[in-house]
């Protein structure tokens, strides 16, 4: 079946700096690339919605500033948390939907967090 | 109001009880629906999806009331291993964002030996 990978699965960073977490297509091409925060108890948060070759969608509240996202080619997409602070410690999942495939692939998410 | 609603739990049952779960929704314009089911730090995994004429996946029943804008999903034998958060979710095609997946909050299951 479909597989998203996704790195690094933990990473604790110093606050003031930019994390880079990356979500690869293994063997579908993900057209579509969507990527969730959830904080603790809480359900998942979409962030921001990117097409293959286009700028992303960003939902309201999300400083687009703040968290790029480049998807560059249909196999990857990456999610940079720049200038981290404490409370961008979250656990930050991406999910992919194929040209051809309705379903929606999640990578194994990325827990973050800023000290 | 929350677009998709779900009893956070959470629900407590002895392991063999059959429990029910849930949810609703608020726009009549969604598609499609399904069951994810999130184990604690991990990503959600797909349990199943919701038909409109009811769909069973062994000891899973999930049923969808379009009419009613509510979903439910029903474990019956409950395992140890059904011990998890289940999150109600719901698709739909928004003219401008394309395909967009909502989340409920998720209902939190206890299975107790």
């Amino acid at each position: 079946g479909a597989v998203v990978s996704q790195h690094p699965s933990r990473v604790i960073c110093k606050s003031g700096t930019s994390v880079k977490i990356e979500c690869r297509s293994l063997d579908f091409q993900a057209t579509t690339m969507f990527w969730y925060r959830q904080f603790p108890k809480q359900s998942l948060m979409l962030m921001a919605t990117s097409n293959e070759g286009s700028k992303a969608t960003y939902e309201q509240g999300v400083e687009k500033d703040k968290f790029l996202i480049n998807h560059a080619s249909l196999t990857l997409s990456t999610l940079t948390v720049t200038s981290a602070h404490p409370e961008d410690s979250s656990f930050y999942i991406c999910s992919a939907q194929g040209r051809l495939n309705y379903g929606y692939t999640f990578g194994s998410g990325t827990r973050l967090t800023v000290v | 109001r929350k677009e998709v609603e779900q009893d956070p739990g959470p629900f407590n049952v002895p392991e063999g009880a059959t429990v029910a779960f849930n949810c609703t929704y608020s726009n009549s314009a969604s598609q499609s629906f399904f069951w994810y089911r999130q184990d604690c730090r991990k990503e959600p995994k797909l349990l199943m999806s919701v038909y409109s004429s009811g769909n069973e996946d062994g000891r899973f029943t999930a049923q969808l009331n379009r009419a009613s804008q509510y979903i439910s999903l029903l474990i019956r034998d409950s395992k140890l291993s059904d011990s998890a958060t289940y999150l109600c979710v719901v698709n739909m095609c928004d003219n401008n964002a394309g395909n967009m997946l909502t989340f409920g909050g998720g209902t939190r299951l206890m299975v107790k030996p």
